[in-house]
């Protein structure tokens, strides 16, 4: 069975750093494309980055750019999601997401990133 | 970007009737590799989000049939032929075809 855990959200200051994790299991990690996806409370889904299988390749949402780096562990079927200079609406629930040729075929359960002073 | 336009954005439909959700894009969603890259995901209240339908039309594995996605280029529907209490929640339509990846604004569905 697939399943994504993600992990590392919690109440962060505006301007603050964070890193989210998703640990994958259930397939061969190595063989996917990975995403986050970005819920505010209340709203709707927001796509925030993709990594490619090995690395290689990223692409971000235009809000997130410069702000945002996501990376992968393959050895530890672990995606990340590196956060920086936080904005109060980026507060909301990231999932970690597999992506099968281009949607998204497993979500995780998410983690709750709160920005706030 | 690709925007994605759902209507309507709130639907109230009597157990048994059939409902309909429309997803329209701003410019055509045909990938030079000549597939369709528009997709359905249903999320029910206080849950992950969860595949319904991938490249227009396909169903995901035990998805009632039901559910039904249709259409071509920039337009396209979800169709639920006979709604359940199960079936309520949000509705998104996903478009994987150009970077960024967007989605549509959300139709939520009620029983009435």
């Amino acid at each position: 069975e697939v399943q994504l855990v993600e992990s590392g959200g919690g109440l962060v200051q505006p301007g603050g750093s964070l890193r989210l994790s998703c640990v994958g299991s259930g397939f061969t990690f190595s063989n996917y494309w990975m995403n986050w996806v970005r819920q505010a409370p209340g709203k709707g889904l927001v796509w925030v980055s993709h990594i490619d299988n090995d690395g290689s390749s990223t692409n971000y949402g235009d809000a997130m750019r410069g702000r945002f780096t996501i990376s992968r562990d393959n050895a530890k079927n672990t995606v990340y999601l590196q956060v920086d200079s936080l904005r109060v609406e980026d507060t909301g629930v990231y999932y970690c997401t597999r992506d099968a040729d281009g949607h998204f075929d497993s979500w995780g359960q998410g983690t709750l990133l709160t920005v706030s002073s | 970007e690709a925007m994605l336009t759902q209507s309507p954005l709130s639907l109230t439909v009597n157990l048994g009737r059939p409902a309909s959700i429309s997803c329209r894009s701003s410019q055509t969603l045909v990938h030079y590799d000549g597939k369709t890259y528009l997709n359905w995901y249903h999320q029910r209240p206080g849950q992950s989000p969860r595949r319904l339908i991938y490249r227009v039309s396909n169903r995901d594995s035990g998805v009632p049939d039901r559910f039904s996605g249709s259409g071509s280029g920039s337009d396209f529907t979800l169709t639920i032929s006979r709604v359940e209490a199960e079936d309520v929640g949000v509705y998104y339509c996903m478009q994987g075809t150009y970077w960024p990846r967007t989605f549509g604004q959300g139709t939520k569905v009620e029983i009435k």
